[in-house]
């Protein structure tokens, strides 16, 4: 069974760069059945899309991110990553990772997701 | 602000039918792309609970369906039951955006 697990710093400062690790068992990344995605949920409020990755590469990002983040691929490792330049307060939320289908655009399974708080 | 509209609350009685809308635009819904929705327990991780429309994963309740028409999508729960008080979301894709959206979400009481 296809698990994800999230992993990276918990506390991040302000003005520098969140940086995540989804890594993938169960199943290989370089299956050119699916994408793989990040999602993002700040403490009480709701999901927010923030881009995807194909294991070749292509990557598709939420534009209202303003060109501050970067999905990146190692099929060596099974892991998909995620950066996240100048964070202010308001990138502080739960990190999921999640598989998304090739021909469909639903997201399942997801990691457990993990709290990044942005201090100043 | 999200791309796709959903109440912030509903309720029901238990054993009532219950329907949670999700109200995009041309771009997303009204352009034919696909609403999933999903299921999340407070502290827990979302689950899908429908995909392409009015598609259960294996193990989901046939009380549990969807649909869609036009620039909208809805999510029905019948047979209402305590353990189905949760937050919902629905997800499209938006072809303006260039990727996924989600909904608001939608916190669902069951009285």
């Amino acid at each position: 069974q296809l698990q994800l697990q999230e992993s990276g710093p918990g506390l991040v400062k302000s003005s520098e760069t969140l940086s995540l690790i989804c890594t993938v068992s169960g199943g290989s990344i370089s299956n050119s059945n699916y994408y793989w995605g990040w999602i993002r949920q700040p403490p009480g409020k709701g999901l927010e899309w923030l881009g995807i990755i194909y294991y070749s590469g292509p990557t598709y990002y939420n534009p209202s991110l303003k060109g501050r983040v970067t999905i990146s691929v190692d099929t060596s490792k099974n892991q998909f990553s995620l950066k996240l330049n100048s964070v202010t307060a308001a990138d502080t939320a739960v990190y999921y990772c999640a598989r998304r289908r090739g021909d469909g655009t639903w997201f399942d399974p997801w990691g457990q997701g993990t709290l990044v708080t942005v201090s100043s | 602000q999200s791309v796709l509209t959903q109440p912030p609350s509903v309720s029901g009685a238990p054993g009532q039918r219950v329907t949670i809308s999700c109200t995009g635009t041309s771009s997303n819904i009204g352009a034919g792309y696909d609403v999933h929705w999903y299921q999340q327990f407070p502290g827990t991780v979302p689950k899908l609970l429908i995909y392409g429309n009015n598609n259960r994963p294996s193990g989901v309740p046939d009380r549990f369906s969807g649909s869609k028409s036009g620039t909208s999508a809805s999510l029905a729960i019948a047979g209402l039951q305590a353990e189905d008080e949760a937050d919902y979301y629905c997800q499209s894709y938006d072809s303006s955006l260039s990727g996924g959206v989600f909904g608001g979400g939608t916190q669902l009481t069951v009285l």
